[in-house]
């Protein structure tokens, strides 16, 4: 059963990068689309990206500027860096495998980030 | 960037009642590129459905999907206590986007 889980720290300040890592067990990260998924308080999803295994990567136009997904396969881990953050960035983050159909089908529980000073 | 718009936005039902949600897409989406999800409060979404009508691994027959184009809906034909809860489309056929979501609250 493949696991998804996120990793980072829950409080960052204003115009700093905000990092989270999410670490892929009972499967391999190889030929799937990993995604990084966010949810303010009390609104909606908003996709944020996704990496290849290969590296290749897709950003939400509106985030774009800001954003790098990293892979490392040797881990089975795949990264989060957005940069320049405000409280508008305070969510929960949450990483998703990015299934064989077009589909999140397994998710991270998701980790809560305040931006904050 | 394609817009999907939910509605209702809010749905007050009844256990044993029928549930039906809608989504809208700005642009037309293929079958094949279009998911539903079920969030509760503090979890993670789960996925119901993937291609517009194929029910993901454990989700029970009284969830089907629809749908082609720009309109695509979600049926839960009979209400259980668990179904309470928000649902979320999904497009992947241009970049991803998400619905702004469908609550399914108790009358």
């Amino acid at each position: 059963q493949v696991q998804l889980q996120e990793s980072g720290p829950g409080l960052v300040k204003p115009s700093e990068t905000l990092s989270l890592t999410c670490t892929v067990s009972g499967g391999s990260i190889t030929s799937y689309y990993w995604s990084w998924i966010r949810q303010a308080p009390g609104k909606g999803l908003e996709w944020i990206g996704y990496i290849y295994h290969s590296g290749s990567t897709k950003y939400n136009p509106s985030l774009k500027s800001r954003v790098t997904i990293s892979v490392d396969t040797s881990k089975n881990q795949f990264s989060l860096n957005l940069r320049s953050v405000t409280a508008a960035d305070t969510a929960m983050y949450f990483c998703a495998r990015d299934g064989f159909s077009y589909e999140l089908d397994y998710w991270g529980p998701g980790t809560l980030v305040t931006v904050s000073s | 960037e394609i817009v999907l718009t939910q509605s209702p936005g809010t749905l007050s039902l009844s256990p044993g009642e029928r549930a039906t949600l809608s989504c809208r897409a700005s642009q037309s989406v293929g079958r094949s590129y279009f998911a539903w999800y079920q969030q509760k409060p503090g979890q993670a979404p789960r996925l119901l459905i993937y291609g517009a009508s194929s029910r993901a691994t454990g989700i029970p027959d009284r969830f089907s999907g629809s749908g082609s184009g720009t309109d695509f809906t979600l049926t839960i034909t009979r209400l259980e206590p668990e179904d309470f809860a928000v649902y979320y489309c999904q497009q992947f056929g241009t970049s991803r986007t998400f619905g702004q979501g469908t609550k399914v609250e108790i009358k």
